[in-house]
């Protein structure tokens, strides 16, 4: 069965301490990951799409990274507009095209 | 500007009392979704239609309806809503293949 874990739950940051959010996946087959931010009362909004092992994306201070198994969501040096949740969705070979598999997401705040 | 509508933001309705949520999207995109966000489960996929006139089930459509007759609305009823379907809604869309999904700004069901 396709699945997706993020850890952690929630995470409490200062500003400019960095850190990084984990995404674990297992599906038949990866068309592509997908990086959501989500604040509150409001929809995901897109952050990036990884295809491929090894294949990395930046923007701001987020950098995004794929292995086999699991994504990375870095973030550098956060500001407190940084604070969202994050969400990661795999798209997977075979089904419906286009559906989108989430995890539960990670709650980030970050402290002046 | 590039977006997807929902209406209404909020509602709070009676068991078994009918409802529709709308979704409207300018991209002209093939595909659209709907997906459910419950505490502890994430983004969950209702209903998804590929094109006009093709729709098919999600992950949990128990209790939803779907129409596509038009290819920029894909409304989700509710025919007879029980308080297991109060929830936060999300309608999504996008172009065929593994590109991005833009979410609405969610609708809040409550059903009492």
């Amino acid at each position: 069965e396709d699945q997706v874990t993020q850890s952690p739950e929630a995470l409490r940051l200062q500003e400019g301490e960095s850190s990084s959010l984990n995404c674990s996946y297992t599906v038949s087959g990866l068309r592509g990951l997908f990086w959501y931010r989500q604040d509150p009362g409001k929809g995901p909004e897109f952050l990036f799409t990884l295809y491929s092992a090894g294949e990395e994306k930046e923007k701001e201070r987020l950098k995004a990274t794929l292995t086999k198994k699991e994504s990375f969501l870095h973030i550098t040096a956060p500001k407190p507009e940084d604070s969202a949740t994050y969400l990661c969705a795999v798209q997977p070979y075979g089904g419906a095209t286009n559906k989108l598999i989430f995890g539960t997401g990670t709650l980030l705040a970050v402290q002046p | 500007e590039a977006q997807v509508t929902q209406n209404p933001r909020y509602l709070i309705t009676v068991t078994g009392k009918k409802l529709t949520v709308t979704c409207s999207q300018n991209m002209n995109h093939e595909y659209m979704s709907w997906y459910r966000q419950d505490p502890g489960l994430g983004l969950r996929q209702i209903y998804y239609s590929m094109n006009v006139e093709v729709t098919d089930k999600g992950d949990v459509p128990e209790g939803y309806k779907v129409s596509r007759k038009e290819k920029r609305n894909f409304p989700l009823i509710l025919e007879s809503p029980s308080p297991n379907q109060t929830s936060l809604y999300f309608c999504a869309s996008s172009a065929p293949g593994n590109t991005e999904a833009f979410f609405g700004q969610g609708t809040r069901l409550t059903v009492v």
